[in-house]
């Protein structure tokens, strides 16, 4: 049973608009969810991350919003750049006894058309 | 930003072989991490390691499967023998203070088991 889930599997968007990525976990002890950004043939990296505690993170053009009560989370990219497609990994590992040990979803490959 | 290198991208081996994966970490990370992700399968942790030892193994780190970091070199993953399950792609990580929020994942050795 996958503890983190990632919809959609693929998602196909025009250039400047806004794509969003959904992911939803199981274990309420989850309170750190970071999103990995990996292109192919490179190693995901951290693209972005929200505690708990808060409700949204922005950075640049990536917006997370954060939904404890339903355990939700999404990532949110504007405008949109054919650079952006990627596939996106959100992830999830509780804060107190925190050993760098993530639990990951499946994905979602982000597809810009210019 | 800081890079972890594995070596190599990609290894072909016969089932029953040995294997050696080899990973560059961070030069000034203290904390060493395997994650395996099978085709079409999230990723999944396997195994973290601080101070010569092992402090937490998943269920997927097989008794064939050992970890070390001889005179701070390469942080090495070695299967012994290897089965066809074990094709993958194995990502090794590093982290400066051994928590999910300064993780640096590698780009990933793709192991075949033929």
């Amino acid at each position: 049973q996958q503890q983190v889930r990632q919809s959609p599997q693929s998602l196909t968007v025009w250039e400047g608009e806004t794509a969003i990525l959904n992911c939803s976990y199981e274990d309420s002890t989850f309170n750190y969810f970071p999103w990995y950004q990996q292109f192919p043939g490179e190693g995901p990296a951290l693209l972005i991350s929200i505690r708990s505690v808060s409700d949204k993170k922005e950075d640049g053009r990536f917006t997370i919003f954060f939904n404890k009560r339903e355990k939700k989370l999404s990532l949110h990219i504007t405008d949109s750049q054919p650079g952006d497609s990627a596939t996106y990994f959100c992830a999830a590992s509780p804060i107190t006894g925190n050993t760098g040990k993530l639990i990951f979803g499946l994905g979602t490959t982000l597809q810009v058309q210019p | 930003g800081p890079k972890v290198l594995q070596i190599p991208s990609h290894q072909i081996i016969d089932m029953g072989q040995m294997v050696t994966l080899n990973c560059d970490p961070v030069s000034n990370h203290l904390y060493f991490y395997w994650y395996k992700q099978i085709l079409g399968q999230q990723m999944e942790f396997l195994v973290n390691f601080y101070n010569g030892k092992v402090m937490e193994k998943s269920k997927l780190f097989k008794d064939q499967f050992s970890v070390e970091r001889p005179d701070g070199s390469y942080f090495t993953l070695k299967i012994q023998p290897t089965a066809l399950e074990d094709s993958a792609v194995y990502f090794c990580a590093s982290s400066q203070l051994g928590s999910a929020e300064t993780l640096y994942f590698g780009s990933g050795t793709r192991l075949t088991v033929l």
